[in-house]
């Protein structure tokens, strides 16, 4: 039972490059998330999946596109880096939206030059 | 809107001793969760505690209780007999469900010998 992985552990990519940031569960969670945790702002969500098949912006979510592949993988695809996505992308999952606890990968560490 | 405040970004204890962490939210919803996660520097987040906001009764789990007043809107984490593990990043999270999850920008907590 792994819980939850991401892949990569660190990248670093050029201005305008893209990306996919993978991440998996193998608890049968419904609902996945994505966050990215800069220096004194904390966790700031970036988009969810309540469901499989749905997907919702969270509070910082320009620049980012997701999909979530089944019930096991939601993927964060940056479309055209840019140095302000410099930051650590967390993945989480939950067994469903409300109130339960999130279980969260070991994270991503981007580095957009 | 939805906001978590932790107004303290370090705090200091001795082992053995006992620290109060705080949290304040504002949410305009009657039923909503509550939760304290640590993130060890091993960077993976896990779960402390968890609070119902309809159950007067504060959460307990071992060495760690909270001290939830709801008129006040504050959720605070009360960690008894520190221990050298117990130094982290602390982060209080909002859930109503309906609502985007908030996190607060964290405490960092320190432990002495």
């Amino acid at each position: 039972n792994a819980g939850v992985t991401q892949t990569p552990k660190f990248q670093v990519l050029k201005t305008g490059q893209s990306m996919t940031l993978q991440c998996a569960q193998d608890m049968n969670h419904n609902s996945m998330y994505w966050y990215r945790q800069d220096p004194g702002m904390g966790l700031r969500l970036i988009y969810y999946s309540a469901s499989e098949g749905t997907t919702d912006k969270g509070e910082v979510p320009n620049g980012y596109n997701v999909s979530r592949l089944n019930k096991r993988e939601f993927s964060l695809r940056l479309e055209s880096a840019a140095p302000s996505q410099t930051s650590v992308y967390f993945c989480a999952s939950s067994l469903d939206r409300a109130g339960y606890e999130q279980y969260f990968g070991p994270g991503t560490r981007l580095t957009v030059t | 809107a939805q906001t978590v405040t932790q107004s303290q970004p370090e705090m200091s204890v001795q082992e053995a001793e006992t620290v109060t962490l705080s949290c304040t939210y504002d949410t305009s919803e009657s039923d909503y969760y509550l939760f304290w996660y640590k993130q060890p520097p091993s960077r993976q987040m896990i779960l402390v505690i968890r609070q119902e906001a309809y159950k007067q009764q504060n959460a307990t789990e071992n060495r760690f209780s909270v001290n939830f007043q709801k008129a006040a809107k504050s959720f605070s984490l009360k960690i008894s007999d520190s221990q050298l593990g117990d130094a982290a990043m602390y982060f209080c999270d909002s859930d109503t469900g309906f609502q985007k999850l908030v996190f607060g920008t964290g405490t960092r907590l320190l432990v002495s010998p």
